[in-house]
């Protein structure tokens, strides 16, 4: 059984501070990595992928990826209220995506 | 551009009762198509995906069956609805080799 594990949260962080998204994985074939965004009542909506280990940066958005450590993570600089959402981890590997239950993050004004 | 289409967005369907969603997908050739459903306090569980007309992977096997009629368009059925079949249906597609998978706007199917 594959499975991506994610904190629920809620994780509430002040505007403008820096939030920090963690996400594990158990399947060490997982080739592709992505974060989701979902607002309350909508569907998810793709904000970042990450497919070989390190750093990736968009924006205010920066996605980790450490493949030894199964570990992947999303970070948030500069935080908004409008932020504030419900964001998944998936990840990809032989099969279709597999998602995290999701961590709900609060930006604070 | 690509767009996905999914209807009807609200549903409230009575126990035993048959279920038909629709999604279609313009745009695009080919796309790989996939159903998950969202239940309260859940995450995200795929239940059928397809890379083409007629082919179907199960993921959970239930009430629920999908078909792929045409290249574009992927439908989720059931002949008898349960009360453990609510919950938010999202249909998604994605490009072979190509990264992520887009969502539909999704059906919020209340059995009652």
């Amino acid at each position: 059984q594959k499975e991506v594990e994610q904190n629920s949260g809620p994780l509430s962080v002040p505007e403008g501070a820096i939030a920090s998204l963690n996400c594990t994985y158990s399947d060490r074939v997982s080739q592709s990595f992505f974060w989701y965004r979902q607002y309350s009542g909508k569907s998810p909506e793709l904000i970042m992928s990450i497919y070989s280990n390190g750093d990736k940066e968009d924006g205010r958005f920066t996605a980790q990826l450490n493949k030894a450590s199964q570990y992947v993570s999303l970070l948030i600089r500069d935080s908004q209220p409008s932020d504030s959402a419900t964001y998944l981890c998936a990840v990809e590997g032989n099969t279709p995506l597999v998602f995290g239950k999701g961590t709900r993050l609060s930006v604070i004004a | 551009s690509q767009t996905i289409h999914q209807w009807p967005a609200t549903l409230v369907q009575p126990v035993g009762s048959p279920l038909s969603l629709e999604c279609t997908v313009e745009g695009t050739s080919n796309p790989n198509l996939y159903w998950y459903r969202q239940a309260a306090g859940r995450g995200l569980q795929l239940l059928f995906y397809s890379v083409g007309i007629g082919q179907i992977s199960s993921e959970v096997p239930q009430n629920l069956s999908a078909s792929r009629p045409q290249d574009r368009q992927f439908i989720l059925s059931s002949k008898k609805l349960l009360l453990s079949d609510s919950g938010f249906y999202l249909c998604a597609w994605s490009v072979r080799g190509a990264g992520g998978y887009t969502f539909g706007s999704g059906t919020r199917l209340t059995v009652v």
